[in-house]
């Protein structure tokens, strides 16, 4: 069963960038979509986009296009979100969640514990 | 893009009643429709894909059907545990890309 790991809490300034980790163990990571999500302090959860490993290619919400950057490197099982030019309204919780269905877009099963990234002056 | 209308946003009932939460898609998306509980200060848990299978492991109190555009997800009868917030959520491959519903609150009365 594939278990999916973020890496910790980031407090960043206004106008900087985060990265965030997702390391997937006991499974397959490499053929199904890696997506990551967010949820804002009370609030839904919004898609940002995501990415097949094996192929490398991402695609990405229009809502943070030229603002986000998710890769992934195979030899380490690891996924990765990069977005810049934060500001105050990206305080939230990221997800990473797995695809269920390999090479396809679908439902998210698993998820990571999720990362809660502060932006603050 | 693709929205989907969730309703109601909220909603309190008691142990045992029967709970019903509606997700409306803005255009024709098949059965691409799946949906997941949240507990505060945890991950989603996908509870039903592609409109009405039930994950592995859920409850069969918990059902969805529709296709099209309207979709229902049921807690036939209401425990204690299944309090928290449901989300739908649409998927699409032709261009890719995801929409949640804007989430529906479970409390107990």
């Amino acid at each position: 069963q594939v278990q999916l790991v973020q890496s910790g809490a980031e407090v960043k300034k206004p106008g900087s960038s985060v990265k965030v980790s997702c390391k997937a163990s006991g499974g397959t990571f490499s053929t199904y979509v890696i997506s990551w999500v967010r949820q804002a302090p009370g609030q839904g959860l919004e898609w940002m986009g995501g990415i097949i490993p094996i192929f490398g290619t991402p695609y990405y919400a229009q809502k943070f296009q030229g603002r986000v950057s998710i890769t992934a490197d195979e030899s380490t099982s690891t996924a990765y979100m990069e977005l810049n030019s934060l500001t105050f309204e990206d305080t939230a919780v990221y997800y990473c969640a797995r695809a269920g269905v390999k090479q396809q877009l679908n439902w998210f099963d698993p998820w990571g514990q999720g990362t809660l990234v502060t932006v603050s002056s | 893009d693709i929205q989907m209308t969730q309703s109601p946003s909220s909603l309190s009932a008691s142990v045992g009643d029967k709970v019903t939460i509606t997700c409306q898609a803005s255009q024709h998306i098949s059965n691409s429709l799946n949906w997941y509980q949240q507990i505060p200060g945890k991950a989603p848990k996908l509870l039903i894909h592609d409109a009405s299978n039930l994950e592995t492991g859920v409850p069969s109190r918990f059902s969805g059907r529709g296709f099209g555009t309207d979709f229902t997800f049921t807690i036939s009868s209401l425990q204690p545990e299944d309090i928290g917030t449901y989300y739908c959520q649409q998927y699409d491959n032709l261009p890719p890309g995801i929409t949640f519903g804007g989430g529906t609150k479970v409390e107990i009365k």
